[in-house]
């Protein structure tokens, strides 16, 4: 089992409706998610960061976090073809040398169509 | 602030030969990291760094070595290239280490 699983997609998406994208993770030590955006032939860049249980909402994009079932969620509503892309779900959970690490998704290819 | 710098962006390098991909960043961050990604793939951290002068192992370390002398550069050194080696680098950096990454540009390695 991996650590961060994520549905590699790809996930087809109507243009205006909202795309729905899940991310599980395995070690109840983690403590921070992330969610990123990456373009093809591009390099990851951050959409958000949710550290509590609950919503966290940033103009479009909605991160929902839920410790107790180990699931992290972007919603991303009014869906535009420029939020074609793949998104990468990061979990940062705690290492044995009592640092962190970046546990990394493969990645839900999204496709938004017109 | 120009962030998190990779150079080159592009590179053939023919078997057994070696190189060295630069990565610079101008934020003061602790934490550094390289990672590759094959096509189609996730990341895979080779080496990570969690200041200067200190370095450790990823899951894909073996035939690349890694240097932390500043805190701002974190060289990755390719002895003997491999056609297994050809992939997407990116480099990426944090503050601290619960807080977000943020990542260079990359670089495309071929070995041919």
């Amino acid at each position: 089992q991996k650590e961060v699983e994520q549905n590699s997609g790809p996930l087809s998406v109507p243009e205006g409706a909202i795309a729905s994208l899940n991310c599980t993770y395995s070690d109840r030590g983690s403590q921070s998610f992330f969610w990123y955006r990456q373009y093809s032939g591009k390099s990851p860049e951050l959409i958000m960061s949710i550290y509590s249980n609950g919503d966290k909402e940033d103009g479009r994009f909605t991160a929902q976090l839920n410790k107790a079932s180990q699931y992290v969620s972007l919603l991303i509503r009014d869906s535009q073809p420029s939020d074609s892309a793949t998104y990468l779900c990061a979990v940062n959970r705690p290492s044995m040398d009592s640092n962190y690490q970046l546990i990394w998704g493969a990645g839900t290819k999204l496709i938004i169509k017109p | 602030n120009a962030g998190v710098t990779q150079t080159p962006k592009f590179r053939i390098l023919k078997i057994g030969q070696s190189m060295t991909l630069q990565c610079a960043q101008d934020m003061n961050h602790n934490y550094m990291y390289w990672y590759r990604q094959d096509p189609g793939m996730g990341l895979k951290l080779i080496y990570y760094s969690v200041g200067a002068g200190i370095t450790d192992k990823g899951e894909v370390p073996n035939g690349y070595n890694v240097s932390r002398s500043t805190t701002e550069d974190f060289p990755l050194r390719l002895e003997l290239a491999a056609p297994s080696q050809t992939s997407v680098y990116f480099c990426a950096s944090r503050l601290l280490r619960d807080t977000e990454a943020f990542f260079g540009q990359g670089t495309r390695l071929t070995v041919v």
